[in-house]
């Protein structure tokens, strides 16, 4: 079954707004991460938050995480045209044996119209 | 420092036939992970490498996919023969040992399987 499920798969909006996608995952976890991936790239690693904390930003990241419900949101702030991609969540579950393989979602995919 | 290099970037070949993907990990990653992605859905775990040795295989589809890391350096998936379904983006990723700590991978650009 799918670990991650990034919610909504799609969106749009207008350069200069506020994007917010979230993500929820089943099983427990030691961190969760968000990736970013445009058009023929491979992904890019933007931001981790552990499963002890509730909020972390960088630049114009804000993520939270909720582990009682299992969820996390990316916020971007103040859009570009540049941030159009796809974004997803991934996970790493415990027990952690060691350099725990990460379990990513399907992604949300989305547009910055200028 | 050079990324993760993934070849070849797109092959397109007829059901049946073999195809060899390559992928270039960061020069002193230990981990070396197989990713593979199905006509936008899910991100799916293949395979995790430690040096040489396979550590996770449980994502493998079927024995019609093998991977090796010969000496503990690149990786190769050859998918033989392929299928239909086979057909998707195959990423590499590569990460640094940190044991039980946050495990960040590098990826690759990802080699565009097409199976006709």
């Amino acid at each position: 079954s799918q670990q991650g499920e990034e919610d909504p798969q799609a969106l749009s909006i207008q350069e200069g707004e506020n994007a917010t996608m979230n993500c929820s995952y089943k099983t427990s976890i030691n961190n969760l991460q968000w990736y970013r991936q445009n058009s023929g790239r491979g992904l890019v690693h933007l931001i981790l938050i552990r499963s002890n904390e509730r909020e972390k930003h960088s630049g114009r990241l804000r993520v939270t995480l909720d582990t009682s419900k299992k969820s996390s949101s990316l916020l971007i702030t103040a859009s570009r045209a540049a941030d159009t991609a796809s974004y997803f969540c991934a996970t790493d579950a415990i027990p952690n044996f060691g350099n725990e393989k990460l379990t990513f979602g399907t992604g949300t995919r989305l547009t910055i119209i200028p | 420092e050079a990324g993760v290099t993934q070849f070849p970037s797109h092959s397109v070949i007829e059901k049946g036939q073999t195809v060899t993907l390559r992928c270039d990990p960061i020069s002193g990653h230990d981990n070396l992970y197989w990713y593979r992605r199905v006509m936008g859905k899910e991100i799916k775990f293949l395979l995790h490498f430690v040096k040489e040795s396979k550590q996770d295989e449980s994502g493998m589809p079927n024995n019609r996919f093998l991977a090796e890391r010969t000496g503990g350096t690149y990786s190769t998936l050859k998918v033989q023969p392929a299928e239909l379904e086979d057909s998707g983006v195959y990423f590499c990723a590569s990460s640094q040992d940190v044991g039980a700590g946050a495990n960040v991978l590098t990826f690759g650009a990802g080699s565009r399987l097409t199976v006709l």
